[in-house]
């Protein structure tokens, strides 16, 4: 089962351009994590965040929590054509990690 | 550090065949290893969580007879699909964690595209 729904499903911008996508989850998490993957390649992790945490940064990835509305944020600043990939939340279950939907992004040079 | 690699990265077999894929923990050793399918522009499903020495647990859904779950050794899990078909055809990606460490810990493999014809 999913536990987390992200938005958009797609998103297409310009380079240079903020990229934003969001991540909705169903029950009480103790973190959340973020990873990018490019096309046909493995899972790179990005950036954790734990649930007493509101936002973290790292380089031009920003994350926002919020438990109160089990929702989180990854902001993508100055987006690079690289940056291009699919992005997923996922949550941590007892044993095991639960994946979002995740959001494709195409950054255009 | 803790780098997973499976082997491997891709495979075309015939329907009716079976085919392994290994997942192997470079430099650390997994107690836990864990196997996800990914369908094109689809998320990751886990399929099952493996522990050395013991029995995998299989997700809801996943028929435990036709995808073969060892993990023999602390760095080595092998992933078998049985009597292979078309609709087995998807991305199978591993994750290993080490020691005491919690269930988001855990290392990504590069992924094996499996195609069946």
């Amino acid at each position: 089962s999913q536990q987390g729904e992200e938005d958009p499903q797609a998103l297409s911008i310009q380079e240079g351009e903020n990229a934003t996508m969001n991540c909705s989850y169903k029950t009480s998490i103790n973190n959340l994590q973020w990873y990018r993957q490019n096309s046909g390649r493995g899972l790179v992790h990005l950036i954790l965040i734990r649930s007493n945490e509101r936002e973290k940064h790292s380089g031009r990835l920003r994350v926002t929590l919020d438990t109160s509305k089990k929702s989180s944020s990854l902001l993508i600043t100055a987006s690079r054509a690289a940056d291009t990939a699919s992005y997923f939340c996922a949550t941590e279950t007892p044993g095991k990690l639960i994946f979002g939907q995740g959001t494709t992004l195409q950054v255009k040079p | 550090g803790a780098v997973v690699s499976q082997h491997p990265s891709w495979v075309i077999c015939k329907s009716g065949t079976s085919v392994k894929i290994e997942c192997r923990s470079l430099d650390f050793q997994a107690t836990t290893m864990f196997w996800y399918r990914q369908f094109p522009k689809q998320s990751l499903m886990l399929m099952a969580t493996s522990n050395e020495g013991s029995k995998a647990t299989y997700e809801q859904g996943v028929e435990k007879d036709k995808f073969l779950i060892n993990h023999a050794s602390l760095t080595l899990s092998t992933l078998t699909v049985t009597s292979a078909h078309p609709e087995d055809s998807s991305f199978y990606i591993c994750s290993a964690s080490r020691g005491g460490a919690a269930a988001y810990e855990q290392y990504f493999g590069p992924g094996t595209r499996l195609t069946v014809t």
